[in-house]
């Protein structure tokens, strides 16, 4: 079974840090890029971090450049999200994600996030 | 950066009836957009990619259009089940970004 496992939240001072992780299981992790999305309390959702399989490649939401950094090991199956520099504003339920290719053999998937997992709460509070 | 603008936020509707969430880019993503339900308290489940491919298992019920900058998500037949949170996500560049979602009520 295809499943993503979420840990690492938890309460942090504002200017504090926090690194997340995501550990996958039932599929071949360095072959998918995965994604951070968060979900401030009573709000929408947003896109946080991109890593490609091979972890050359990141990608971030201006919310968060230059604090945060999505990393992977392969080798452990697991996704990082390393939260510096935290502010109020950064509180909220984080879901890591796998990205679906591009297309597989001339079917499109354009980049759909096709597994979630069930979530870790970061809370940013004095 | 490319915005998502959902129409309605939300909307209370009858088993049976027929539903449709409009979703608009600020420019054309071309077919990068996939559709989302959530329920309270649970993470997102996609449905829809490609702006109309059905996500396997997803009920046939379920169904999305569009390309360029307008999509819609329609439920043709309203089911107790489908009550939630649905959203938008363009995929064609980063950062990708999401609708503010609708919410969906059964009346």
């Amino acid at each position: 079974e295809v499943q993503l496992l979420e840990s690492g939240g938890g309460l942090v001072q504002p200017g504090g840090s926090l690194r997340l992780s995501c550990a996958a299981s039932g599929f071949t992790f360095n072959t998918y890029a995965m994604s951070w999305v968060r979900q401030a309390p009573g709000k929408g959702l947003e896109w946080v971090a991109l890593i490609f399989g091979s972890g050359g490649t990141t990608y971030y939401a201006d919310s968060v450049k230059g604090r945060f950094t999505i990393s992977r090991d392969n080798s452990k199956n697991t996704l990082y999200l390393q939260m510096n520099s935290l502010r109020a504003e950064d509180t909220a339920l984080y879901y890591c994600a796998r990205r679906l290719p591009h297309d597989i053999s001339d079917h499109n998937y354009y980049y759909a996030l096709d597994v979630w997992g069930q979530g870790t709460t970061v809370t940013v509070s004095s | 950066d490319i915005q998502m603008i959902q129409s309605p936020s939300s909307l209370s509707a009858s088993v049976g009836d027929r539903v449709t969430i409009t979703c608009r880019a600020s420019q054309s993503i071309s077919s990068y957009l996939s559709w989302y339900q959530q329920k309270p308290g649970k993470a997102p489940k996609l449905l829809i990619y490609a702006a109309s491919s059905l996500q396997s298992g997803v009920p046939s019920r379920f169904s999305g259009s569009g390309s360029g900058t307008d999509f819609t998500l329609s439920i043709s037949s309203l089911q107790l089940e489908d009550f939630g949170t649905y959203y938008c996500q363009h995929s064609y560049t980063t950062p990708y970004s999401f609708g503010q979602g609708t919410k969906l009520e059964i009346k």
